[in-house]
C-alpha cells in the first residue's frame, strides 16, 4: 500500500525557517517525481515544487522561488522541503504527493504551517 | 503560467441525478508529445484530494465509473452519471502539461 507521511509542520514567525519532511512507503521511491501541494486554509490548491526521481531537476512556483528548496534521499524514501523567510501567505496544510502521468496520483495527510506572530 | 478556470455546480445537486463540472485552460494542454496532461481530482471534506482522472479520461484505480472525463485543447468536462452523497466535496482540474503545474479554482459539489 502507497503512503506518505508529512511531517514537520508548525507555527512559526514571519521571517523563519522550517523544514518539513515526507516519508515515503509501499512503492518505489526512487523510480516517481515527487511534488510538494498546498492548501491556504479554505482556499484551494497550490502546486509548490517538484523533483525527478534522481533530484536532478527540480522546479517551483514564482511565489516561493529563492525561499523554498525542495530535496530528496531516495536511501531514506525521503522528500523534503526546506522554506525560509516564511511569510504570512506561506500559511498553508503543505501535502506531499507522488507524480503520476502529469499528475499526482498518492497523496499524504498534510502538515499544517502556520507563520504569525 | 495556465490559468485554470472551472464553472461552478447549479447548488444544490440532486441524488441520483448527473451533475458535470467545466474545466477551459489559458492556452492547449496538448504537449509536445502529443498527449494531454488534464486530470481531475476530488477532495471530501477533512481529507486530501484524490486522484480521479488523468489525461482527460483515463479513471484512475478504484474510482468508479460513474466518474468520467473528456475534452481536448482547452476544453474539459468531468460528468458524474448518477450522484451519490459520497461524491460530496471540491473538485478541481489539473492541468500538468506546462511547469509549474497549476490547479482549477474548485467547483464545489453539494446534496
Amino acid at each position: 500500500e502507497v503512503q506518505l507521511m508529512e511531517s514537520g509542520g508548525g507555527l512559526v514567525q514571519p521571517g523563519g525557517s522550517l523544514r518539513l519532511s515526507c516519508a515515503a512507503s509501499g512503492f518505489t521511491f526512487r523510480s516517481y517525481w515527487m511534488s510538494w501541494v498546498r492548501q491556504a486554509p479554505g482556499k484551494g490548491l497550490e502546486w509548490v515544487a517538484i523533483i525527478k526521481q534522481d533530484g536532478s531537476e527540480k522546479y517551483d512556483v514564482d511565489s516561493v522561488k529563492g525561499r523554498f528548496t525542495i530535496s530528496r534521499d531516495n536511501a531514506k524514501n525521503s522528500v523534503y522541503l526546506q522554506m525560509n523567510s516564511l511569510r504570512a501567505e506561506d500559511t498553508a496544510v503543505y501535502y506531499c504527493a507522488r507524480g503520476f502521468v502529469g499528475t499526482t496520483d498518492y497523496w499524504g495527510q498534510g502538515t499544517l504551517v502556520t507563520v504569525s506572530s | 503560467d495556465i490559468v485554470m478556470t472551472q464553472t461552478p455546480l447549479p447548488s444544490p445537486v440532486t441524488l441520483g441525478q448527473p451533475a458535470s463540472i467545466s474545466c477551459r485552460s489559458s492556452q492547449s494542454l496538448v504537449r509536445s508529445d502529443g498527449d494531454t496532461y488534464l486530470s481531475w481530482l476530488q477532495q471530501r471534506p477533512g481529507q486530501p484530494p484524490r486522484l480521479l482522472i488523468y489525461k482527460i479520461s483515463n479513471r484512475f484505480s478504484g474510482v468508479p465509473d460513474r466518474f468520467s472525463g473528456s475534452g481536448a485543447g482547452t476544453d474539459f468536462t468531468l460528468k458524474i452519471s448518477r450522484v451519490e452523497a459520497e461524491d460530496v466535496g471540491v473538485y478541481y482540474c489539473m492541468q500538468g502539461t506546462q511547469l509549474p503545474h497549476t490547479f482549477g479554482q474548485g467547483t464545489k459539489l453539494e446534496i
